[in-house]
């Protein structure tokens, strides 16, 4: 079965300042990523995904992410932190035609002023 | 564009009391759907999913139940709700074609037993 390890439970980060989250997956076959952010009381809104193809992945939010199948991660970026990006972070990968993701357990990301 | 509702918002029962959670989708067909729980300091748990209309998969033995009497409408509940229970209730639909992977989360449902 797939799993998802997010190694980071929380990080702070100055506004302003880059982020990047971390995500390793465990699966034998090329995986479907995902990313999720939660706000607080929120549910979850996608912020981007890779099925194949490009291995840098745009999403909303002026996020992206990278696909290394070498390192077995996807880590999420983004160049300059704004206070609204405050939440939890979840990592999720899925495999063909199982309709069912495996979550991380999230990273919360604290913005500092 | 399709959305996706839940309902009630929030939700303080006492132990024992039933439960029904209600998730409806708009703007899709045959949707999988899904229910989720987020206890307070842990992730995402899979509870239930549902492919059609009657069918149902149950992915943790526990006190609750699911049941999808229309295409777009997915129930969770409880005869008897168990401290335990308490948490943040996700329901998910995906399936769309052409990206039958990709699950899109509704607002949550909070639950309190006390």
């Amino acid at each position: 079965a797939q799993s998802v390890t997010q190694p980071d439970i929380h990080i702070t980060v100055s506004e302003g300042a880059s982020l990047e989250l971390r995500c390793n997956y465990s699966y034998g076959a090329t995986p479907y990523l995902f990313w999720y952010v939660q706000s607080p009381g929120q549910g979850l809104q996608l912020l981007l995904k890779y099925f194949s193809g490009d291995t840098l992945v745009q999403g909303i939010k002026g996020f992206e992410a990278e696909f290394k199948r070498s390192q077995s991660s996807f880590n999420l970026r983004k160049p300059s932190v704004h206070w609204s990006d405050a939440a939890e972070y979840f990592c999720a990968v899925g495999r063909s035609n199982d309709y069912k993701l495996s979550f991380g357990a999230g990273t919360t990301v604290t913005v500092r002023a | 564009s399709q959305t996706i509702h839940q309902w009630p918002a929030t939700l303080v029962q006492p132990v024992g009391s039933p439960l029904s959670l209600e998730c409806t989708v708009e703007g899709t067909s045959n949707p999988n759907l899904y229910w989720y729980r987020q206890a307070a300091g842990r992730g995402l748990q899979l509870l239930f999913y549902s492919v059609g209309i009657g069918q149902i998969s149950s992915e943790v033995p526990q006190n609750l139940s699911a049941s999808r009497p229309q295409d777009r409408q997915f129930i969770l509940s409880s005869k008897k709700l168990l401290l335990s229970d308490s948490g943040f209730y996700l329901c998910a639909w995906g399936g769309v074609m052409g990206d039958a992977d990709t699950q899109y989360f509704g607002p949550g449902t909070r639950l309190t037993v006390l």
